[in-house]
C-alpha cells in the first residue's frame, strides 16, 4: 500500500505564484521527510527535508510545512519560477531505515 | 567528484531477454540503493546492498531480479526473462553511511530507463 500520500497530481501555477504540494502519512514511525526534486531525464535531488521536532524549514523560496498531529506535511514554493517547473516527490523514512518510501509526485509546471 | 554513475541510460530488450542495470556509486561511498519508478509512480525501493553483501532486499520481486555488489566493480541490478511489466526507470542510489543518516545522505543517479517490446 502507499505508505505516503501525495496531492495534487499535477499543479500549474503562474510565475511569481506560490506553489503547494501536500504530503499525508500514517506510520507514526517516520522521523525524516525530504522532498526530491527531478527534472525529465534525471534522478531525483534532494530538495530540503525536516524532521518532526520542527513545524517549519525554510530554505531560501522553499519552505517545509508539518503538521505532526495531522501527519501532513506540505512543499511551499515561493516566487515560483519557470525554472521550477519539475516534478516533485515527497518521501519519509524511519531512523534505522534502510530505504525511502515516496509519495506519487507531482507535475508542477510554471507559466510565464 | 562524480556523481551516482548508471549505464545504461536507455535500454530496449524483448521479452523474455535479460537485462543488466549497472550502478558505479560516489567515490567513497559503500552502501548502494535500487529503486524502481513506474510511469506516473513514485519510488519504489528494491534493495540495499553493501559490498560483497545484501542486507535488505525487501522490495525486490521474489522472480527473476537479483542484484549484486561485488568487492570491486558497479553494483549490478539483473533482470531475467524480462516481461513487459517491468518496463520502468530503475535508480541507483549510494550513501558513505548506514540507517536514517544513510536516508539523509541517499545520492541518485540518473536512472536506467528500460522499455520491454
Amino acid at each position: 500500500q502507499q505508505q505516503v500520500k501525495q496531492s495534487p497530481q499535477s499543479l500549474i501555477v503562474q510565475k511569481g505564484g506560490i506553489s503547494i504540494i501536500n504530503c499525508a502519512y500514517e506510520n507514526t514511525a517516520f522521523d525524516y521527510f525530504p522532498w526530491y526534486q527531478q527534472f525529465p531525464g534525471k534522478g531525483p535531488a534532494l530538495l530540503i527535508a525536516i524532521r518532526p521536532d520542527v513545524s517549519e524549514k525554510k530554505e531560501g523560496r522553499f519552505t517545509i510545512s508539518f503538521n505532526k498531529s495531522a501527519k501532513q506535511f506540505s512543499l511551499h514554493i515561493m516566487d515560483s519560477q519557470p525554472g521550477d517547473s519539475a516534478t516533485y516527490f515527497c518521501a519519509a523514512s524511519t531512523s534505522g531505515a534502510n530505504n525511502l518510501f515516496f509519495g506519487t509526485g507531482t507535475r508542477l509546471t510554471v507559466i510565464p | 567528484n562524480a556523481g551516482v554513475m548508471q549505464n545504461p541510460r536507455h535500454l530496449v530488450r524483448r521479452r523474455g531477454q535479460e537485462a543488466r542495470l549497472r550502478c558505479s556509486p560516489m567515490k567513497g561511498h559503500s552502501h548502494v540503493y535500487w529503486y524502481r519508478q513506474l510511469p506516473e509512480e513514485g519510488l519504489k525501493f528494491m534493495v540495499y546492498l553493501q559490498k560483497e553483501n545484501i542486507i535488505d532486499e525487501s522490495g525486490m520481486p521474489k522472480e527473476r531480479f537479483s542484484a549484486e555488489f561485488p568487492k570491486e566493480g558497479p553494483s549490478i541490478l539483473r533482470i531475467q526473462q524480462v516481461v513487459r511489466g517491468d518496463s520502468a526507470a530503475y535508480f541507483c542510489a549510494s550513501s558513505p553511511v548506514v540507517g536514517l543518516a544513510g536516508a539523509e545522505t541517499q545520492y541518485f543517479g540518473p536512472g536506467t530507463r528500460l522499455l520491454v517490446l
